[in-house]
């Protein structure tokens, strides 16, 4: 299980850390993923990091504000989100990815998703 | 824009069968797997169908999934009024460092 938590209301340039607790299994095995959502719209792949956090990726959308990163001995994943805009207005969900060989892997289970409003 | 290409909108009645389809290219349904998800109203994306056709344990056997080339497809038979959400498709993508890519989604309706 994953449980999202750390959205909120934030002023465009602010920041939030988003945290993505898992139960029910170590997150240390497992790529992990955030993806996001804004109201009404289609989901929206935003960054992963790797087993051990050393490697990431981003979208090109939150590249040098958003940092992913994760705490294997709290079993916690992270987003901390700096220099926050209108369109980050959205519900961001973490993932965690079940992978069977490359090329042929899966997002499962997905948290329920924290709401980030960026508005003045 | 989304990198796969689904229709927005999809409709059945009770009990027809309906398919969604996915399209993209070489780089992604081409040479990787394909998985779809099912949104219900109000909720969390939950995996329906994971490397093209293979369905997690709960899932109906009612929905199941192809891929052919750089398409894939969804479809969903014995079409029931809870099955009404927005289905997306998803792949990995080889190009450039990689990366994962989305459809739009595709909102089914029952009639």
């Amino acid at each position: 299980q994953l449980v999202e938590s750390g959205g909120g209301l934030v002023q465009p340039g602010g920041s939030l850390r988003l945290s993505c607790a898992a139960s029910g299994f170590t997150l240390s095995g497992y790529w992990m993923h955030w993806v996001r959502q804004a109201p009404g719209k289609g989901l929206v792949y935003v960054s992963r990091i790797n087993g051990d956090g050393t490697t990431t990726s981003y979208a090109d959308s939150v590249k040098g504000r958003f940092t992913i990163s994760r705490d294997n001995a709290e079993n916690t994943l992270y987003l901390q989100m700096n220099s926050l805009r209108a369109e980050d207005t959205a519900v961001y969900y973490c993932a965690r990815e079940q992978w069977l060989a490359k090329g042929r892997s899966w997002f499962d289970p997905w948290g329920q998703g924290t709401l980030v409003t960026v508005s003045s | 824009q989304s990198v796969l290409t689904q229709p927005p909108s999809a409709s059945g009645t009770p009990g027809q069968r309906v398919t969604i389809s996915c399209s993209g290219s070489n780089s992604n349904i081409g040479t990787n797997s394909v998985n779809w998800y099912q949104q219900l109203p109000g909720t969390a994306p939950k995996l329906l169908i994971y490397t093209n056709n293979q369905r997690p344990s709960g899932v109906p056997d009612r929905f199941s999934g192809s891929k052919s080339g750089t398409s894939a497809s969804l479809a969903i038979s014995g079409l029931q009024s809870g099955d009404e959400a927005d289905y997306y498709c998803v792949a990995w993508d080889d190009s450039l460092n990689g990366d994962w890519v989305f459809g739009g989604g595709t909102k089914l309706t029952v009639l």
